[in-house]
């Protein structure tokens, strides 16, 4: 069974420039989330989705950040326009349940540079 | 506003020593705690987890100790081996995950 995959892993980017990043989770998994790790710091929450609807967007940063999962299957997350803040790994991840003990599977994140 | 903290940023261990890897938290309400293992250019990976009613969970070489009263986790590992070396990240479930910031353990053969 394939993982949760990501795309693209690397993406170097100026800053106001448009980045669109994409999850795709297992297959059958209804919740994906999305984080971001900047350097050296903690994981830290942006939104959940529950199929295709936001169950919790509590921690995406501004209104630079759209996340869309348009069908409830793969996700992206676009930043537009970016800024040097933003640089960091975003990690999608997907679970079965909707309860925080339910297990999350993560991707193996995009590294986004802003220069 | 952190409210898991993983207070060591890296741990050098010898392999088939102990690894003792520690993690507070702030916010009383957490009530299940999970840690994670992350290798380079990987996604973090379940690794084990406790829930508040236990203040012990044992998985092979991997034991979580946790001290609600002073709101402090642990994650032994026993005997730690050079595979093992890996970036392991605490978190804790309230109304989603919080992860603390990650200690890098090296292990060295």
């Amino acid at each position: 069974e394939a993982g949760v995959t990501q795309f693209p892993s690397h993406s170097v980017i100026e800053k106001g420039q448009t980045v669109t990043l994409r999850c795709d989770p297992i297959s059958g998994h209804d919740n994906l989330y999305w984080y971001r790790r900047v350097m050296g710091k903690e994981i830290k929450f942006l939104l959940h989705f529950v199929k295709e609807s936001k169950q919790d967007e509590s921690g995406m940063p501004n209104n630079r950040f759209l996340a869309e999962r348009t069908g409830g299957t793969y996700s992206t997350l676009k930043v537009q326009p970016a800024e040097l803040e933003d640089s960091g790994v975003y990690f999608c991840a997907s679970s079965l349940g909707t309860s925080g003990y339910n297990e999350q599977f993560f991707g193996p994140g995009t590294r986004l540079t802003v220069l | 506003d952190q409210q898991v903290k993983q207070n060591s940023p890296s741990l050098s261990v010898q392999e088939g020593r102990i690894s003792i890897l520690n993690c507070d938290y702030t916010n009383s309400m957490f009530d299940y705690f999970l840690w994670y293992k992350k290798y380079p250019a990987e996604g973090p990976t379940f690794l084990i987890s406790i829930s508040s009613i236990k203040d012990k969970n044992e998985d092979g070489r991997f034991t979580v100790f946790l001290n609600k009263s002073a709101k402090h986790l642990s994650l032994h590992i026993v005997p730690s081996q050079p595979g093992d070396s890996a970036v392991y990240f605490c978190a804790a479930v309230g109304n989603k995950l919080v992860f603390g910031a990650g200690t890098i353990l090296r292990v060295k053969s």
